[in-house]
């Protein structure tokens, strides 16, 4: 079992959708949770960083950590063509060594 | 706002050939880390490196590989001897002390090719 799930997509949604982006993990020491958004031939930007479970908004970004079901969440609201990229999931035990999912691949139509 | 870069973009060697991957973190972080990606695969971590040393490795840093913080500013990942599964994007990722509120950052990778 992989220590990081996370559906490869792609996932493909009209301009102004809500997209809700998943990954579900198996270590339970992880307490750190991040979120990286990834352009082609370009390195992980980090979207969204949460510590334990609850909640974080960001502007159109909202990051959901559950740390009972090892389920966290990202959701972009009002999606735009500029919101195209390949999400990462994360997370780390420490804030030291991340461990990543597959990425999702996002692709918003006009 | 302050960021990770990496050197050089593109990195053309021939297999067995020895290759420095060259990163500035960003200034006041302390953490260095190197991860690197296959083409269509996922982020695989490397190394950390803190305090002038190795704090955590992962089976694939093998003897092939060091890093080396040369300077105040610098961080090296070298491969001594170039092997063909050694192509991917290699990335570079700094952070501060291990507090909630310090993510790592990551440079936009070096692209490395063994022929």
């Amino acid at each position: 079992q992989k220590e990081v799930e996370q559906d490869p997509g792609p996932l493909s949604v009209p301009e102004g959708a809500i997209v809700s982006l998943n990954c579900t993990y198996s270590n339970s020491a992880f307490q750190y949770f991040m979120w990286y958004r990834q352009y082609s031939r370009k390195g992980p930007e980090l979207l969204m960083y949460t510590y334990s479970s609850g909640n974080k908004e960001d502007g159109r970004f909202t990051a959901q950590v559950d740390k009972s079901s090892k389920y966290i969440s990202l959701f972009i609201r009002d999606s735009q063509p500029s919101d195209s990229a390949t999400y990462l999931c994360a997370m780390s035990k420490d804030a030291g060594k991340s461990t990543f999912g597959d990425g999702t691949t996002l692709t918003v139509k006009p | 706002e302050p960021e990770v870069t990496q050197t050089p973009s593109h990195q053309v060697t021939q297999m067995g050939q020895e290759v420095i991957l060259r990163c500035v973190p960003i200034s006041n972080h302390l953490y260095f880390y190197w991860y690197r990606q296959i083409l269509g695969q996922k982020v695989e971590f490397l190394v950390s490196f803190y305090n002038n040393e190795i704090s955590e490795k992962s089976e694939i840093f093998d003897d092939q590989f060091s890093v080396e913080r040369p300077d105040g500013s610098n961080f090296t990942l070298k491969i001594r001897s170039t092997k063909l599964e050694d192509s991917a994007m290699y990335f570079c990722a700094s952070n501060g002390q291990g507090l909630p509120d310090q993510p790592q950052h990551f440079g936009d990778g070096t692209r490395l090719s063994i022929l």
